[in-house]
């Protein structure tokens, strides 16, 4: 069935330094791709999304890269700070009405 | 305050005894569902209703009910609990279902003993 998987369950970053999580999902159809954090005992929040006909876009401290060839999605933070520690989810739409969420990256930020 | 609003946060119940979690949205969505969150699993979609009286089954729909009366309201209804639904729900609602950004509520975590 379709999955959208990340490459690691956990990434611990320096303060100040760049973050990068990755993301991969198998439906070749998929058009709308998402970013959310989740904080300790809080839902998942929107950071950034990005539609099928970019491969690129960029918020405040975030950008989103697709590459469709290979079926991969990455969010880049700029200058990381403490309170970028989260776990951060990717999710995918094909069509319809369905999302779905990869298993999601746990970042540490050392200070 | 734009928001979704799930009750109750923390629920402990027994096996087989029915409960209903409460979810309402002020911003006028069209579009609600139902997630639940699994260690390592990460978010699963339970039901989604793309508008008043229209409900579909997600991923993983065993042991759960919804209705969708009114467009603010979207409760999840679990007729038989078990302890395999012991879990961390979140409702969340957007304006074009899967194709514009969800907001989620604060989540309701359910203990099933």
């Amino acid at each position: 069935g379709e999955s959208v998987g990340l490459h690691l369950p956990t990434l611990s970053v320096q303060e100040g330094d760049n973050s990068i999580i990755n993301c991969a999902y198998s439906n070749s159809a998929s058009d709308y791709f998402i970013w959310y954090k989740q904080e300790s005992g809080k839902g998942p929040q929107f950071i950034i999304d990005i539609r099928s006909n970019m491969d690129k876009r960029q918020g405040q401290r975030v950008t989103v890269l697709l590459n469709k060839t290979v079926k991969h999605l990455s969010l880049q933070i700029a200058a990381t700070q403490p309170g970028d520690s989260a776990v951060y989810f990717c999710a995918t739409h094909t069509g319809g009405f369905k999302t779905i969420f990869g298993a999601g990256t746990r970042l540490f930020v050392k200070a | 305050e734009a928001q979704v609003t799930q009750n109750p946060r923390y629920l402990i119940t027994v096996t087989g005894k029915k409960l209903t979690v409460t979810c309402s949205q002020n911003m006028n969505h069209e579009y609600m569902s139902w997630y639940r969150q699994d260690p390592g699993l990460g978010l699963r979609q339970i039901y989604y209703s793309m508008n008043v009286e229209v409900t579909d089954k997600g991923d993983v729909p065993e042991g759960y009910k919804v209705s969708r009366k009114e467009k603010r309201n979207f409760p999840l209804i679990l007729e038989s609990p078990s302890p395999n639904q012991t879990s961390l729900y979140f409702c969340a609602s957007s304006f074009f279902g899967g194709s514009s950004e969800a907001f989620f509520g604060q989540g309701t975590r359910l203990t099933v003993v």
